[in-house]
C-alpha cells in the first residue's frame, strides 16, 4: 500500500536561513509525489510535483524538492526562508493510477521567525 | 492556473439542519472531484471521490447516506451533510482534477468551516 510520512510535526527556522521539510514515501511502482501548502482556514495550494525526470524539482515561491529513490525521500527545500512561508506543509503520493487519489502525510508546520 | 471555488466558506447552523456545500471548477473541466474532511492541526481525510455522471465512491467508514455527493456536471460537485449534528462540525475541503488526473495535481477549494450548534 502507498504511504507517506512526514517525521516532523514542526520545523522552526530563522528568516533568511535555508529550510528543509522532510518527506519519505512507500509505493509500489513509480512514485508520483506532490507538495502542498496550507495557510490558516484555506485550502491547499500546489507547490510542486515529481513524476519523472530530474531529481531536483523546482516549484512555486522559490521552493524546490529533491527526489531520492534510494532513500525513498522527497524533501522540500528553500534556500532562504521568509516569514510569509510560515504555514502547514503536506507531502502527498498518488494512490492509484486511474483515480488520481492522493494519500497525504501528517503535515509539518513551518514556523519562520524574523 | 486552475481555480476551484468552494461555497460557502463558513456555515453555522442548528443541529438537524442539512447543509449543502458547492465545489466549482472555474476554468477547467473536472472529471474527478474529491471531498475531504480536516480536523484541527491534522491531515486531510478523504471522504469520497466523485466522477462526473456516476455515483461517488466513498472511503471506508464514511456514511454515504449522511454525506450525499452529486457531480452532475464537469464543473460542479456538491456535498450535502444531511441532518447535521455537532460531531459533523469540521473543515470540509474539495479538490478537482481534469483528464490525465494521475499526473496532474489536484486543485483545491478554500474550504468550508461547518459549525453545528
Amino acid at each position: 500500500a502507498q504511504s507517506v510520512a512526514q517525521p516532523e510535526d514542526q520545523v522552526n527556522v530563522a528568516e533568511g536561513n535555508p529550510l528543509t521539510v522532510k518527506c519519505t514515501y512507500s509505493v509500489s511502482g513509480n512514485p508520483y509525489l506532490f507538495w502542498y501548502v496550507q495557510y490558516p482556514n484555506r485550502g491547499l495550494q500546489f507547490l510542486l510535483k515529481y513524476i519523472t525526470g530530474d531529481n531536483l524539482v523546482k516549484g512555486s515561491y522559490g521552493f524546490e524538492a529533491e527526489f531520492n529513490k534510494s532513500q525513498t525521500s522527497f524533501h522540500l527545500k528553500k534556500p532562504s526562508a521568509l516569514v510569509s512561508d510560515s504555514a502547514l506543509y503536506f507531502c502527498a503520493v498518488r494512490a492509484s493510477s486511474n483515480t488520481g487519489k492522493l494519500i497525504f502525510g501528517q503535515g509539518t508546520t513551518l514556523q519562520v521567525k524574523p | 492556473g486552475a481555480v476551484v471555488s468552494q461555497h460557502p466558506s463558513r456555515v453555522i447552523c442548528k443541529s438537524g439542519t442539512s447543509v449543502k456545500i458547492e465545489c466549482r471548477s472555474l476554468d477547467f473541466q473536472a472529471t474527478t472531484m474529491f471531498w475531504y474532511r480536516q480536523f484541527p492541526k491534522q491531515s486531510l481525510m478523504l471522504m469520497a471521490t466523485s466522477n462526473e455522471g456516476s455515483k461517488a465512491t466513498y472511503e471506508q467508514g464514511v456514511e454515504k447516506d449522511k454525506f450525499l455527493i452529486n457531480h452532475a456536471s464537469l464543473t460542479l460537485s456538491t456535498l450535502t451533510v444531511t441532518s447535521a449534528h455537532p460531531e459533523d462540525s469540521s473543515f470540509y475541503i474539495c479538490s478537482a482534477s481534469g483528464q490525465n488526473r494521475g499526473n496532474q495535481p489536484q486543485h483545491f477549494g478554500d474550504g468550508t468551516r461547518l459549525s453545528i450548534l
